[in-house]
């Protein structure tokens, strides 16, 4: 069983629009989420964390949402880039060992 | 070189040899993953290491052998695979005394079993 679901395997959105990647998990002892972006023959790289005692994070284009009640966060992405397009991964832990959802293929047109 | 760095990229091997992936980060961490990837699954942890001690192996099958020599570098020692085991392999590293300290990985071996 996935204790961390994104449920969309890809999303398309235009160039200069938000992308908004989406993400759920099921244990309540998850308490640090992160975001981690993957382009081909490359390995994932970090992007952007929030800790279960915050519900907003933000770092220039990219902010992360956290609904604790939902156990639920969303990955906003504003003004996208074609640069954008990447596989995008979330991940939980409540420790060193991060369980990581199945990712998410975003493509931004021009 | 900084970062994490694996090698080799791609390795194609029979069911009956031993090979063996290499990593090594350049980033002062402390603690080192193996993680895999199969095709449509999420990335799955097989081994961590901390301050060279291997403190998870999350049931991965004994024909994988890791071996951490120092916080530096990490090798998965592969022999009588099976081709389900193809998959792409990632090394990571995080600095395990500091809370939620993010993976850094590396490109990845993407290993294939005939």
């Amino acid at each position: 069983d996935q204790q961390v679901k994104q449920n969309s395997p890809s999303l398309s959105v235009q160039e200069g629009r938000i992308s908004i990647l989406n993400c759920d998990y099921t244990n309540s002892m998850f308490d640090y989420f992160l975001w981690y972006k993957k382009y081909p023959a490359e390995g994932p790289t970090f992007l952007i964390s929030i800790s279960s005692i915050k519900d907003k994070n933000e770092d220039g284009r990219f902010t992360v949402f956290l609904n604790k009640s939902a156990k639920h966060l969303s990955l906003h992405i504003v003004p996208s880039q074609p640069g954008d397009s990447a596989v995008y991964f979330c991940a939980a832990s409540p420790s060193q060992k991060l369980v990581f959802g199945k990712g998410t293929k975003l493509t931004v047109n021009p | 070189e900084t970062g994490v760095t694996q090698t080799p990229r791609h390795l194609v091997m029979g069911m009956t040899n031993k090979k063996s992936l290499k990593c090594e980060q350049h980033l002062g961490h402390n603690a080192m993953y193996w993680y895999k990837q199969s095709a449509k699954k999420p990335l799955e942890l097989m081994f961590v290491y901390n301050f060279k001690e291997q403190t998870e192996n999350n049931s991965v099958p004994s024909r994988f052998s890791p071996e951490c020599p120092n916080s530096s570098h990490l090798f998965l020692h592969l022999h009588t695979l099976q081709p389900e085991d193809s998959a792409l392999y990632l090394c990571a590293s995080s600095q395990a005394n500091r809370n939620n300290s993010p993976l850094h990985f590396g490109n990845g071996t993407r290993l294939t079993v005939t």
